[in-house]
């Protein structure tokens, strides 16, 4: 089984500073690892996933993450905030199995950049 | 647009109504998923898709809650005899089998 656990549940930053959004993970099969972002009323985009391959991943608007097997986690980065960061986001875990491709999202993150 | 469409956006139903939501995928995909969203909290599955087989149901989906995809293409969402719990975002999401899942703008269902 999977599960995702992340950890707080609001963040807030200066415009400019680092970003860091903790996921932990948990999983009995390899996981393929994803982080989405939300913005009010609308559904989510993904910003980045892992699969296999390089642990440290690079996605959209600048974010990043890097896949670490011993801690069980999948931080999301960004070195500058800016303030269309603002949002929610989430972590999910899935297998990417044949029979199965079921995602397990986090509680989300609300990301706050203060100007 | 070639994403995943969802309609309608809104819906505030009263209490004992049934409503039903439709999803459209992006075309090639042949899963489809149904999650319903909370506030405050993230994305929780409610069933899938493989072409026109539903595969996988939550036991979230209680019998009031059924879902089609007659073609394998678009899918329905139907919630019978609303309840003001069932107030919520419902997202449809499509992917390639082992891929990310590609979401629609969801529906916002309010009950009274």
């Amino acid at each position: 089984a999977q599960s995702v656990t992340q950890l707080g549940s609001h963040v807030s930053v200066s415009e400019g500073a680092l970003v860091l959004l903790r996921c932990n993970y948990s999983s009995s099969v390899p996981p393929y690892l994803f982080w989405y972002v939300q913005y009010p009323n609308q559904g989510l985009q993904l910003l980045l996933k892992y699969t296999t391959g390089a642990t440290l991943v690079k996605g959209i608007n600048g974010f990043e993450a890097e896949f670490k097997k011993s801690e069980t986690s999948f931080h999301l980065t960004k070195p500058s905030a800016h303030m269309s960061d603002a949002a929610e986001y989430f972590c999910a875990v899935s297998d990417l199995s044949n029979t199965g491709n079921q995602f397990y999202f986090g509680t989300g993150t609300s990301l706050t950049v203060i100007p | 647009d070639t994403g995943v469409s969802q309609d309608p956006r809104h819906k505030i139903t009263k209490r004992g109504q049934n409503v039903t939501f439709r999803c459209d995928p992006i075309s090639e995909h042949n899963r489809l998923y149904w999650y319903r969203q909370t506030l405050g909290q993230g994305p929780e599955f409610l069933t899938y898709f493989q072409n026109e087989a539903q595969l996988e149901k939550s036991r979230l989906l209680s019998d009031r809650f059924s879902a089609e995809r007659p073609k394998g293409s678009f899918s329905t969402l139907e919630i019978q005899r609303t309840e003001q719990g069932d107030s919520a975002m419902y997202l449809c999401a499509s992917s390639f089998p082992i891929n990310e899942q590609y979401f629609g703008p969801g529906t916002r269902l309010t009950v009274t």
